[in-house]
This record gives structure tokens, sequence and C-alpha cells, in this order.
């Protein structure tokens, strides 16, 4: 089942701007990650942010968490052709199962 | 090594075929999961094995048979697929394999992509 949902579905810019990807979710979390494929291949982690923080930084990359209307954003600035890629937020629930579910994810195409 | 091994890379079988889907890593991780993933969809979580044990069955059907031989090894034994199982399987594993917080990243494996004909 999937925990929540991200938008846009897909996102086309210019290398150079920065591109924004949301993610709501539906229960409480210990935490939440984001994760890159690139096509057809395996998920890379990005970055964690744990329940009681709010923001996280990690290179070109910042990732923001609203536990109060459970959603997240992930920032990548200064895009490059090479971030090209689909993006998915994890969640790791606070109660029942443990194992990461994916939202529905983003699709980034950076133009060069 | 933070690798995940997924063999094979590709694979085609027929709907009465058995083949195996196998993972490995060497990172001391507990728990290792099985997804299924198909085409611009997210991964869906098949089945979590927490020190060897499967401790999570996401209502997978039977044709699907996972196997924990060890810490460091997990397979996927397929027999009797239908055309809408080719997807993308990724086998992932973490570090926390108790009840808990899953306190680390998950690592996964470029994926087997099986296609049944």
């Amino acid at each position: 089942s999937q925990q929540g949902e991200e938008d846009p579905q897909a996102l086309s810019i210019q290398e150079g701007e920065n591109a924004t990807m949301n993610c709501s979710y539906k229960t409480s979390i210990n935490n939440l990650q984001w994760y890159r494929q690139n096509s057809g291949r395996g998920l890379v982690h990005l970055i964690l942010i744990r329940s009681n923080e709010r923001e996280k930084h990690s290179g070109r990359l910042r990732v923001t968490l609203d536990t109060s209307k459970k959603s997240s954003s992930l920032l990548i600035t200064a895009s490059r052709a090479a971030d090209t890629a689909s993006y998915f937020c994890a969640t790791d629930a606070e109660t029942g199962r443990r194992a990461l579910t994916f939202g529905s994810g983003t699709r980034l195409q950076v133009q060069p | 090594d933070t690798e995940v091994t997924q063999t094979p890379k590709h694979l085609v079988m027929g709907m009465t075929n058995k083949k195996s889907l196998k993972c490995e890593q060497h990172m001391g991780h507990r728990a290792m999961y099985w997804y299924k993933q198909k085409a611009k969809k997210p991964p869906e979580l098949m089945f979590v094995y927490s020190y060897e044990k499967l401790s999570i069955n996401e209502s997978v059907p039977s044709r699907f048979s996972p196997e924990c031989p060890n810490s460091s090894l997990l397979n996927l034994h397929l027999h009797a697929l239908q055309p809408e199982d080719s997807a993308l399987y990724l086998c992932a594993s973490s570090q926390d394999g108790t009840g808990g917080v899953l306190a680390t990243e998950a690592f996964f494996g470029q994926g087997t992509r099986l296609t049944v004909v």
C-alpha cells in the first residue's frame, strides 16, 4: 500500500534552476527518507530526516519536514542534467509494519 | 562494501517455469526486503526478513516464495507466474532488524527485470 502522494508527478526544468518536490503521508512516522532512481535501476538513498527534525541539508539538497501537516519537501538547488531521475519519499511508520513505504514519486527532467 | 548484489539482472521466463532471484549483501544488515516495481510506479513491499525470519508477507501470492538461507542471502523463488507479474524486483537491506525504529537508510540492489511470457 502507498503511504503518500508526491507532487508534482512530473517536473521539467532548465539546468541551473531549482527543483522542489513535495510529499504528503498519512500516518505518524519515525523518519522520512528521500530516494532517487535512475530509469529502471535501483534506488539510491539521498537523505533521512527524523520526526523531531524540521530541516536538513546535504550538499545541494534541502529537506523540510512538517509533522503537523504530514508533509515534506525536497529542494534540489542549481540542478544539473545528471539530476534527471525519479525521486521518491519513503516513510518508516511509527506503529505497524517496519518497512519503508514509498510515495508515488516525482519524475524530474533537467534540460541542459 | 556497501553493495546489495542481485542476480540475474534480466530474466525471461515462461508461465510454467521455475526460477529464482538472488540477493546478497555483506554489510551485516539483519533486515532484508523484496519489493516489486511496475513501470512508472513506486516500489511495493512484498516480504521482509528480520534476523533470517519472515516478519512481513504483504499478502503476496504463493507463486512467489521467499527464502533467507543466512544473514547475507535472500532468494525469491518463482513458479507458475503470470504475465502481470512482469516487473522490476528489488532487493534491499537495512541495519536494524529488531522491533522499533528503522534507524538508517535502506540499501537497494539494481534489481532484476523480470518478463513473464
